[in-house]
C-alpha cells in the first residue's frame, strides 16, 4: 500500500480556506485516496475519497494532481468546530491505515 | 450517524482478566473493524469481519480475539488483559456490499479500556 506524508500541523485563521496537503508518491492506479478527521477524543470521521477527478461534496473539496502523487484536501470557510486531526490515507483494500495525520487548528 | 454504539464506554479492569468489548450496528452492514489509538501510532487495525462466523486478522492481532455471531454484533476480547492493552478501542463498519473500489467507514464513539 502506498505511505503518505502530511505536515505534522498547521494553522488555519477562521472563515479563510484551509489547504492540508498530502503526498503519495508511490500510489498505484488502483488505490483510492480517502481523508478522514478526529475531532479530540472522538472516533474518526469519514470527509471525501476520490481516485483521479477532483471530488466535492458539503464539507470539503479534493484536488488530486493529474500525476495521482499529490493531493490537497480544501476546507473551504474553515470554522473553530474544523479544529481536529486530518488523516490522508491510500487504499485499495478494505483495511484503512491510518498515520499521524496534520494537527489542524483554526484560530478566530 | 451509522447508528453503531460501544459498550462499555469505560472500563478499569487488572492484569490477567478478561475482558470483551461489544460494538453493535442497527443496520446490518457486512463489514465491522476494531482499531486500538495509542499516542504516537495513530488507529491501528486489530480484527476485522466481513460477515457471520467471517474474521481475519490486522495489523495488531496479538493478544486480542474476535467473534460474530450476527450481523450486528462484533465483539472484541483480551483473553488475559496486560497494561499494554491500555488503549481507546474503536469499532468501524463499511457500508460497502461488494467489491473493494473504497473503504468509506463509520466509526462508534470509543472505549477507553485501562488496565492496571
Amino acid at each position: 500500500d502506498a505511505k503518505t506524508t502530511q505536515p505534522p500541523s498547521m494553522d488555519c485563521a477562521e472563515g479563510r480556506a484551509a489547504n492540508l496537503p498530502c503526498n503519495h508518491s508511490t500510489i498505484s492506479g488502483n488505490e483510492y485516496v480517502y481523508w478522514y478527521r478526529q475531532i479530540h477524543s472522538q472516533g474518526p470521521q469519514y470527509i471525501i475519497h476520490g481516485l483521479k477527478n477532483n471530488e466535492t461534496n458539503e464539507m470539503a473539496s479534493l484536488i488530486i494532481t493529474e500525476d495521482r502523487k499529490s493531493s490537497t484536501l480544501i476546507l473551504p470557510h474553515a470554522t473553530l468546530r474544523d479544529t481536529a486531526v486530518y488523516y490522508c490515507i491510500v487504499r485499495v483494500a478494505y483495511k484503512l491505515s491510518f498515520g499521524a495525520g496534520t494537527t489542524v487548528t483554526v484560530r478566530a | 450517524d451509522a447508528g453503531i454504539t460501544q459498550s462499555p464506554r469505560h472500563k478499569v479492569t487488572e492484569t490477567g482478566t478478561p475482558v470483551t468489548l461489544r460494538c453493535h450496528q442497527t443496520e446490518n452492514h457486512r463489514y465491522m473493524y476494531w482499531y486500538r489509538q495509542d499516542p504516537g501510532h495513530g488507529l491501528r487495525l486489530i480484527h476485522y469481519s466481513y460477515g457471520v462466523k467471517d474474521t481475519d486478522k490486522g495489523e495488531v492481532s496479538d493478544g486480542y480475539s474476535v467473534s460474530r455471531s450476527k450481523t450486528e454484533d462484533f465483539l472484541l476480547t483480551l483473553e488475559s488483559a496486560t497494561s499494554s492493552q491500555t488503549s481507546v478501542y474503536f469499532c468501524a463498519i463499511s457500508k460497502q456490499t461488494s467489491g473493494f473500489s473504497y473503504n468509506e467507514q463509520f466509526f462508534g464513539p470509543g472505549t477507553r479500556l485501562t488496565v492496571l
